[in-house]
């Protein structure tokens, strides 16, 4: 049984702040490696996706994906009352998001407070 | 720019009645995807299809599920005999140039 895990939350930090957000997963196969925020009652956004070891960086987030310890993690840094969400770490074990299909964490709930 | 979109927003239904949900795909776009969510609980695949067919298939797509393109745009999920445990959100998904999913707004079943 494929499993990603996240830690649930809520994590909480002061605006400003940099946020830290893990997810483990099982498969050790797993190629490819999506971030997505989940704000209350909507669908999943895409954030970030990340396929080779090491940091990969687009504005105020950067992914962080370590294969050898199954290990993603999503940096925000200068966190905004706006990015208040749920993020979602979901895993594939295809290059890209055509092949196969998506596995879900179950989400850690940010809180960024102003 | 281009979304998916998805009707009914919200679909309330009664047990053992059939249910339809709608996805219209970005128009040039190849691969969909069905995922559900129930509510607390984790986003999880139902089903991918591409040219015309059923690519891949989750467990808990069973013979109660069905999914077609009836003409160039729907994508559709139908739902035979619905069930208490099959109220959700249902997200249609499909394929961008970046080789991500893209999620539409959902569908909130809610079955009575």
């Amino acid at each position: 049984q494929k499993e990603v895990e996240q830690n649930s939350g809520p994590l909480s930090v002061p605006e400003g702040a940099i946020a830290s957000l893990n997810c483990t997963y099982s498969d050790r196969g797993s190629q490819s490696f999506f971030w997505y925020r989940q704000y209350s009652g909507k669908s999943p956004e895409l954030i970030m996706f990340i396929y080779s070891n090491g940091d990969k960086e687009d504005g105020r987030f950067t992914a962080q994906l370590n294969k050898a310890s199954q290990y993603v993690s999503l940096l925000i840094r200068d966190s905004q009352p706006s990015d208040s969400a749920t993020y979602l770490c979901a895993v594939n074990i295809e290059f890209g998001g055509s092949q196969g299909n998506l596995i879900f964490g179950k989400g850690t709930k940010l809180s960024v407070k102003p | 720019e281009p979304e998916v979109t998805q009707t009914p927003s919200h679909q309330v239904t009664q047990m053992g009645q059939e249910v339809i949900l709608r996805c219209v795909p970005i128009s040039n776009h190849l691969y969909f995807y069905w995922y559900r969510q129930i509510l607390g609980q984790k986003v999880e695949f139902l089903v991918s299809f591409y040219n015309n067919e059923i690519s891949e298939k989750s467990e808990i797509f069973d013979d109660q599920f069905s999914v077609e393109r009836p003409d160039g745009s729907n994508f559709t999920l139908k739902i035979r005999s619905t069930k208490l445990e099959d109220s959700a959100m249902y997200f249609c998904a499909s394929l961008t140039s970046t080789d991500t999913q893209y999620f539409g707004p959902g569908t909130r079943l809610t079955v009575l």
